[in-house]
């Protein structure tokens, strides 16, 4: 099957700091790319979409000016989260497709444990 | 909007008895259904995709069903192994993304 990869798969940083999550499509090129959160013992939240190109779509509830994301090329999405606070602490994963439409299986990464301190 | 619900929401067997996880979606207008295995700290494996023109996917001792007028799915793993303890999430596709519903935590005794 098709690779996603993410880097790095974990973080600690302070409290006000800004931390880039990096994830890859390395064997295919994603036209869409998603990114999710999960805390512990919790299903996976969809933060936002994003298609190559264009600007990221956000579910309702996600700050956009926090989790900037950005999808410069059709193997790579970044997410960057802001100010980090402890509360910014979780799970994140990034999953990719070839392209928006159903005929499509979405490929996850290892995901990245992100720790706020 | 679609809502994903998981039963039960953990299991523990003995080595070899087979296992049935149930999901059910609210809205039946999807184009497909994944079924995915989550080890602790780990990302998602990929076990199987129904496209919705499809009732059922089989791979090795997984099989995996799909109804989409009554809004369930089923995945039947047979002969259950310790390293199948893990937890299993199925996922809804419709308005061009996927819902999740909160897994089935199972545990296999050995």
């Amino acid at each position: 099957g098709a690779v996603v990869s993410q880097h790095p798969s974990w973080v600690i940083c302070k409290s006000g700091t800004s931390v880039k999550i990096e994830c890859r499509s390395l064997d295919f090129q994603a036209t869409t790319m998603f990114w999710y959160r999960q805390f512990p013992k919790q299903s996976l939240m969809l933060m936002a979409t994003s298609n190559e190109g264009s600007k990221a779509t956000y579910e309702q509830g996600v700050e956009k000016d926090k989790f900037l994301i950005n999808h410069a090329s059709l193997t790579l999405s970044t997410l960057t989260v802001t100010s980090a606070h402890p509360e910014d602490s979780s799970f994140y994963i990034c999953s990719a497709r070839v392209s928006a439409t159903a005929e499509y299986e979405q490929y996850f990464g290892p995901g990245t444990r992100l720790t706020v301190t | 909007k679609q809502e994903v619900t998981q039963i039960p929401a953990a299991l523990s067997v003995p080595e070899g008895e087979n296992l049935v996880l149930n999901c059910s979606f609210t809205d039946s207008a999807i184009y497909n259904l994944q079924w995915f295995r989550q080890d602790p700290g780990k990302g998602l494996t990929s076990l199987l995709l129904i496209q919705s023109s499809q009732r059922e996917q089989t791979s090795g001792r997984l099989n995996a069903s799909l109804d989409k007028s009554s809004g369930r799915s089923t995945l039947y793993i047979a002969a259950s192994q310790p390293g199948d303890s893990a937890t299993y999430l199925c996922a809804a596709f419709n308005d061009y993304k996927l819902s999740f519903g909160a897994g089935t935590t199972v545990t296999v005794r050995a």
